[in-house]
């Protein structure tokens, strides 16, 4: 079965410009997840959906937002983005909350 | 805050020989712990886990240690192989065994050398 898809993988944005990032989870799940990855932080919780609800939320101002639709697929969104905000972005999927979590390549998002 | 670290940042090792990467965390209530592998330009791919009832679990090639006492977690690799070669995450989770909000250590990088 396909795994998690993330769309698009690369992109390029200026500051102050706002971006949004698109995940299709494995066939059937229903958890997912969103998780920053930079060289400094490393890998950082951003925020999880269930059922189209958002459960759990990281440490990250309001400019990362997140949804998720009727078929489970899930998009966050950045606004204002700034130089910092350069990272891959992860996204996770999971039948259940305590499943094995299943990641994608990414999306490696540059700001300049 | 609590976080999860590692000892090693890198770790070199050659072919054939035993890898053994570290993890500290400092959040007692933590549950349950992956250990995950990540080779450049993919995401985090799950290698094995342990609940915090047990103190030791075997895959194939690999076995994780988990000490409560000393609050340590490590990874076993045995017969390191070149595709072995890639950055390896810790992860806790503190809400009942849960994945769908996990703690990343910073990554240990192995590189496999012949």
């Amino acid at each position: 079965k396909a795994g998690v898809t993330q769309t698009p993988r690369y992109l390029i944005k200026t500051r102050g410009q706002q971006v949004t990032l698109s995940c299709s989870p494995i066939s059937g799940h229903r958890s997912v997840s969103w998780y920053q990855q930079t060289p400094g932080q490393g890998l950082q919780f951003l925020f999880e959906y269930f059922s189209e609800t958002q459960r759990n939320k990281g440490n990250f101002p309001g400019r990362f937002s997140g949804r998720q639709f009727s078929n489970s697929r899930s998009e966050m969104n950045v606004s204002t983005l700034e130089l910092g905000d350069s990272a891959l972005y992860l996204c996770a999927s999971s039948l259940l909350s305590d499943t094995e979590a299943f990641f994608g390549q990414g999306t490696r998002l540059t700001v300049v | 805050g609590e976080s999860v670290g590692l000892h090693l940042p890198t770790l070199s090792v050659q072919e054939g020989d035993n890898s053994i990467i570290n993890c500290a965390y400092s959040n007692s209530a933590s549950d349950y712990f992956i250990w995950y592998k990540q080779e450049s330009g993919k995401g985090p791919q799950f290698i094995i886990d342990i609940r915090s009832n047990m103190d030791k679990r075997q895959g194939q090639r690999v076995t994780v240690l988990l000490n409560k006492t000393v609050k340590h977690l490590s990874l076993q690799i045995a017969a390191t192989q070149p595709g072995d070669s890639a950055v390896y995450f810790c992860a806790e989770s503190q809400r009942s065994y849960n994945t769908d909000k996990l703690i990343f250590g910073t990554g240990t990088r192995l590189q496999v050398f012949p």
